[in-house]
């Protein structure tokens, strides 16, 4: 079973710093199948990006994704107070659908 | 605009059962596969469930194997998830969400399912 260890835990930065998120898996996940989601206070969970690099519909370019095997990056370059939330890595893999045990941001 | 309400959550005792159900619009359901995913309180994102497009092949995680069972109805375009033997660790907020290949597109706001005596 894929193990995913994200990191930090937590990142306390302020408007206009740079975010470096980390999601590391136990086995090697194909470049194609990495996800991140995005999870606001009190909202659902939402797509922020596929295949590693893309953004989804409506994501703005300060967010981008990198990696390959088995660590894989998500960067804010710019942090607005909106990216407050809990980042979430998903692969698809031999674990069918398996989530990371997220990383939270916040912006103050 | 892509829309997917669920319903059903509530209360339910350990051992009881309940039935989520999930009311798609905005896409051609009967062409995308579905899942539910569910959050225990202040945790993190689990998948529990999947199903094809036709309804013909379904997974299911370890912990609900043999509890829970996704259906779909492609005519109503609707999603369901009937959960039996239910227990204090599947205390959670449900999420009807689109699948996308290997990731998940779109999410409903979610449904809280609460096992408690």
């Amino acid at each position: 079973e894929i193990v995913l260890t994200q990191s930090p835990g937590t990142l306390s930065l302020s408007p206009g710093e740079r975010a470096a998120l980390s999601c590391r898996a136990s086995e090697i996940v194909s470049s194609s199948y990495l996800a991140w989601y995005q999870q606001r206070p009190g909202q659902a969970p939402r797509l922020l990006m596929y295949g590693t690099s893309n953004r989804a519909n409506d994501i703005p370019d300060r967010f981008s994704g990198s990696g390959s095997g088995t660590d894989y990056s998500l960067i804010i370059s710019r942090l607005e107070p909106e990216d407050s939330a809990v980042y979430y890595c998903q692969p698809y893999g031999s674990s069918l659908w398996t989530f990371g045990q997220g990383t939270k941001v916040e912006v103050k | 605009e892509v829309l997917l309400v669920e319903s059903g959550g509530g209360v339910v005792h350990p051992g009881g059962s309940l039935r989520l159900s999930c009311k798609v619009s905005g896409f051609t359901f009967s062409t995308y596969w579905m899942h539910w995913v569910r959050q225990a309180p202040g945790k993190g994102l689990v998948w529990v469930s999947h199903i094809d497009s036709d309804g013909s092949t379904t997974t299911y995680a370890d912990s609900v194997k043999g509890r829970f069972t996704i259906s779909r109805d492609n005519v109503k375009n609707i999603l369901f998830l009937e959960m039996n033997s239910l227990r204090a660790e599947d205390t959670a907020v449900y999420y009807c969400v689109r699948g996308h290949g290997a990731y998940f597109d779109h999410w409903g706001q979610g449904s809280l399912v609460t096992v408690s005596s």
